[in-house]
């Protein structure tokens, strides 16, 4: 089956960058999703196919896919994105989620 | 507004049966496959199967396969994840989700709020 690794956290100061890898066996040739979950809370999707944001997520995020990687980037980061971040592909199997990444806004 | 309501928690016993369910409004429920994914207490989202009610075709993880069941009614437009002998195993929250369009490899929005699901030995 298909695995997606991800970071287990990532740390970062407020008003920086923040980047999240998702790594799978030839992942640029799949559309990546991302979604954010707040304790407590369902899973929110804030990047999809790659590179684009539903409606009402910030431009701060953004997201890219190639080779291996794929990357969920959240730039000027707010005390309001710590939360857990998985990556999401379709394979031949069915839904893969990525093994999520806590973000600690420092 | 589309919209996917779950059922409320839930607290079993090992070996007891049980169903949950998730209800869709705001679209055509039978256009739209449903997918249920597991998340265990402290853990990550795992998928488990996904039901296409327009004909009630299923497909499933590997490890949820034999153990679950999923099944729809699209009369009241509701899917359901059942068990008919639950494991501790089992305590997690169950969310199900829809794709964004018809195809069932396209990305999950909406999800549902999630139901906790609590066996006790």
């Amino acid at each position: 089956s298909y695995i997606l690794t991800q970071p287990p956290s990532v740390s970062v100061a407020p008003r920086q960058t923040a980047r999240i890898a998702c790594g799978g066996l030839n992942i640029g040739s799949k559309s990546v999703h991302w979604y954010q979950q707040k304790p407590g809370q369902a899973p929110v999707l804030v990047v999809f196919a790659d590179n684009d944001r539903p409606s009402g997520i910030p431009e701060r995020f953004s997201g890219s896919n190639s080779g291996n990687t794929a990357t969920l980037t959240i730039s000027r980061v707010e005390a309001g994105d710590e939360a857990d971040y998985y990556c999401h592909v379709w394979d031949s199997s069915g839904h893969v989620f990525g093994t999520g990444t806590t973000v600690t806004v420092l | 507004e589309v919209l996917l309501v779950q059922s409320g928690a839930v607290v079993k016993k090992r070996g007891e049966s049980l169903r949950i369910s998730c209800q869709g409004s705001g679209y055509t429920f039978t256009n739209y496959w449903i997918s249920w994914v597991r998340q265990m207490p402290g853990k990550g989202l795992e998928w488990m199967g996904s039901i296409d009610p327009g004909d009630s075709y299923t497909k499933y993880s590997p490890s949820s396969q034999g153990h679950v069941t999923i099944s729809a009614d699209k009369s009241i437009s509701t899917a359901y994840l059942h068990w008919s002998s639950l494991r501790a195993s089992d305590t997690a929250i169950y969310y199900c989700a829809r794709p964004f369009s018809a195809s069932l490899k396209n990305w999950l929005e909406p999800w549902g709020q999630g139901t906790p699901v609590t066996v006790s030995p």
